[in-house]
């Protein structure tokens, strides 16, 4: 069965702190997507990247980054966390740049991150 | 910009019954639309695709309308079980084709 794994289920970091969200996928997959959601807002996409070394700035990118130094992962940073980065973040594969052949997104199963 | 609602944010229905979702979206005319199920804590799960040239499409107890005319996708569960109760999201391609944008979902519950 495909996976993609997020190293942690839960975290709590302090104000200030540099943080770290893993994602790793087993499915061979080109391209991963990191979105938060949160009540009322749905699910907002961060970034996302369709190589190694390659991403691209989603919708809300601003006080994130990535790293994609390998296919099978993909590491989104908070530079300087703060209150209202508190959130679910979810990590996405897929195959299919644009999803054309109708395999979808394989979600992990999510960060819930607290931000104090 | 491009905008999706989910025009019911829950919906609650008795078992056995039809359920009906209903996706709109305005300023795009996307090639597909996607529908996902998601449980409390868990991320999204992909369930179906729809193409623009396909009217209607299904699996299982799950059918799925796709209007462009409209701008309009119904997502129908039918016979309806208490273990369908969880958020349903719809979801297409932002305008570049790279990544998908969602709507905010519409939670259902099911009651026996």
């Amino acid at each position: 069965d495909v996976k993609v794994t997020q190293s942690s289920r839960y975290l709590v970091k302090r104000t200030g702190e540099k943080v770290f969200l893993e994602c790793v996928q087993d499915m061979d997959h080109e391209n991963m997507f990191w979105y938060r959601q949160d009540p009322g807002l749905g699910l907002r996409l961060i970034y996302f990247s369709y190589d190694v070394k390659m991403k691209e700035k989603g919708d809300i990118p601003e006080g994130y980054s990535v790293s994609r130094e390998k296919k099978e992962r993909f590491s989104l940073i908070l530079e300087s966390a703060s209150t209202n980065q508190t959130s679910m973040y979810l990590c996405a594969s897929s195959f299919d740049r644009v999803t054309s052949l109708g395999r979808g997104y394989t979600f992990g199963s999510g960060t819930r991150l607290t931000v104090v | 910009s491009q905008k999706i609602e989910q025009n019911s944010e829950a919906l609650n229905i008795q078992e056995g019954k039809t359920a009906t979702l209903t996706c709109n979206y305005t300023n795009y005319s996307p090639a597909y639309l996607q529908w996902y199920r998601q449980d409390p804590g868990r991320g999204p799960v992909f369930l179906l695709l729809i193409r623009e040239n396909e009217k209607e499409k299904r699996k299982e107890r799950l059918k799925v309308t796709f209007d462009t005319t409209l701008k309009q996708s119904l997502f129908h569960i039918t016979a309806s079980q208490p273990a369908d109760s969880a958020t349903y999201l719809c979801a297409l391609a932002n305008q570049a084709g790279t990544a998908l944008i969602f709507g905010k979902g519409t939670t259902l519950s099911v009651s026996s």
